[in-house]
């Protein structure tokens, strides 16, 4: 089936320094890729998505380039603090019959020491 | 505006024993979803409403879980008899789509399942 994989599973920065988290996915007619922070405890929360429109799009200290050949997506976090620190999800709009479904990668908890 | 909730927050059951929960959208989203959550893992889709119609409960285990979205608003989600293997947090999530695909889910703070 469709699937995503998300890569590290952990990574730790130190504060200040960038974190790039990379994501492939298996459908190629996947449009939408949201990316999620998740806080210990508490709700998935959008932080950046971009559509396939589009190589790159930024925003403030945070931003997500997408390779549609190759069928990756990546988020990159600039100047890291400590409140960056959470498990980070990103996801692929998987299209199917005239549906579609949210595929979720695995996850990337990231650390930020200060 | 208020954001998705449910509830309750948390819970603990024996196994064999039913449970349910409840989500209440963003007001005005018309697509409600079920996510199941195992600890370090993504979320997975159970089922998506469209207003009142399950569009797709593909991944949802029949055998034990329903669903239902009465009036296109509020919906619960029912486990009965619960196993051990369904301890997870269970996200519901909505989203407003107006044309094609794509639009930006919100998530509520899950239930987290705790069967014994």
């Amino acid at each position: 089936g469709e699937n995503v994989e998300q890569h590290p599973s952990t990574l730790s920065v130190q504060e200040g320094d960038s974190a790039v988290i990379k994501c492939t996915y298996s459908d190629s007619a996947s449009n939408y890729f949201p990316w999620y922070k998740q806080e210990l405890g508490k709700r998935p929360q959008l932080i950046i998505d971009i559509r396939s429109n589009v190589g790159e799009k930024k925003d403030q200290r945070i931003a997500v380039t997408l390779n549609k050949t190759a069928k990756h997506f990546s988020l990159h976090i600039t100047e890291t603090q400590p409140e960056d620190s959470a498990v980070y999800f990103c996801a692929a709009l998987h299209l199917t019959s005239g549906t579609y479904k949210y595929i979720f990668g695995t996850g990337t908890r990231l650390k930020v020491l200060a | 505006e208020a954001g998705v909730v449910q509830s309750p927050r948390y819970k603990i059951i024996e196994k064999k024993q039913p449970v349910a929960f409840w989500c209440n959208p963003i007001s005005g989203h018309n697509t409600l979803y079920w996510y199941l959550q195992n600890l370090g893992q993504g979320p997975e889709l159970l089922i998506r409403y469209e207003n009142e119609e399950a569009v797709d409960d593909s991944q949802l285990p029949k055998d034990r879980f329903s669903a239902e979205r009465l009036k296109g608003v509020d919906s619960t989600l029912k486990i009965q008899p619960a196993e051990l293997g369904d301890s997870a947090v269970y996200l519901c999530a909505s989203s407003l789509v107006t044309s094609g695909i794509g639009a930006e889910q919100y998530f509520g703070p899950g239930t987290r399942l705790t069967v014994t």
